[in-house]
């Protein structure tokens, strides 16, 4: 089956620590996205890719790291700048470029301070 | 700047009860409108998309509308079930439409 994979479902991170979520789809789309959900806030951009070894920063990117080698691969790193990480991270893609095609999500990561 | 707003936050109706939820956008220049159901912990699942040229789209109990003049698209489900409990977004494209403005959502709970 088609779909986009978010791994890991959970995760933990330390201070200073810089960590990695990953997002992989087959279904061959051109863009993706990754959001940032806290809650009552609904879902706010944080980097956006229409093409492979293209990427652009969305409305909250600060402290937020991302790479597009691959058109099926959009991994998202947290760095320590970002000092509120603890929230619900979607990734999200849709078939061709721009925002006027569906959008299609994974099940998320839910990252927490320890 | 589009802001997307969905009111009410939280809504509690028996079960059966036909119901409508409500999205509005402060900038009518849409090209489409999306609704998304999200279960507790999992990522959206996209409903109906409905293209500026249209002005309903329907699948199955779902019926959504849109009004690009008044700035506002409604979520009619029919006779509602506990399994439609969950929350519901809308979203619009913006930003030279390269991005999607997302509504903070409405919680729907259908008590049996």
């Amino acid at each position: 089956d088609g779909g986009i994979t978010q791994s890991p479902k959970y995760l933990f991170r330390k201070e200073g620590q810089n960590v990695t979520l990953s997002c992989e789809q087959n279904l061959n789309h051109d863009a993706m996205y990754w959001y940032r959900q806290d809650p009552g806030q609904g879902l706010r951009l944080i980097y956006y890719s229409q093409i492979v070894n293209d990427f652009q920063k969305g409305d909250i990117a600060e402290g937020y790291s991302v790479s597009r080698e691959k058109k099926e691969s959009f991994p998202l790193t947290v760095t320590s700048a970002q000092k509120n990480p603890t929230a619900f991270y979607l990734c999200a893609s849709s078939i061709g470029q721009g925002a006027l095609q569906p959008q299609h999500f994974g099940d998320g990561t839910r990252l927490s301070i320890l | 700047k589009q802001e997307v707003t969905q009111i009410p936050a939280a809504l509690s109706v028996p079960e059966g009860e036909n119901l409508v939820l409500n999205c509005s956008f402060t900038d009518s220049a849409i090209y489409n409108l999306q609704w998304f159901r999200q279960d507790p912990g999992k990522g959206l699942t996209s409903l109906l998309l409905i293209q500026s040229s249209q002005r309903e789209q329907t699948s199955g109990r779902l019926n959504a509308s849109l009004d690009k003049s008044s700035g506002r698209s409604t979520l009619y489900i029919a006779a509602s079930q506990p399994g439609d409990s969950a929350t519901y977004l809308c979203a619009v494209p913006s930003g030279g439409y390269q991005k999607v403005t997302f509504g903070t959502g409405t919680k729907l709970q259908v008590i049996p």
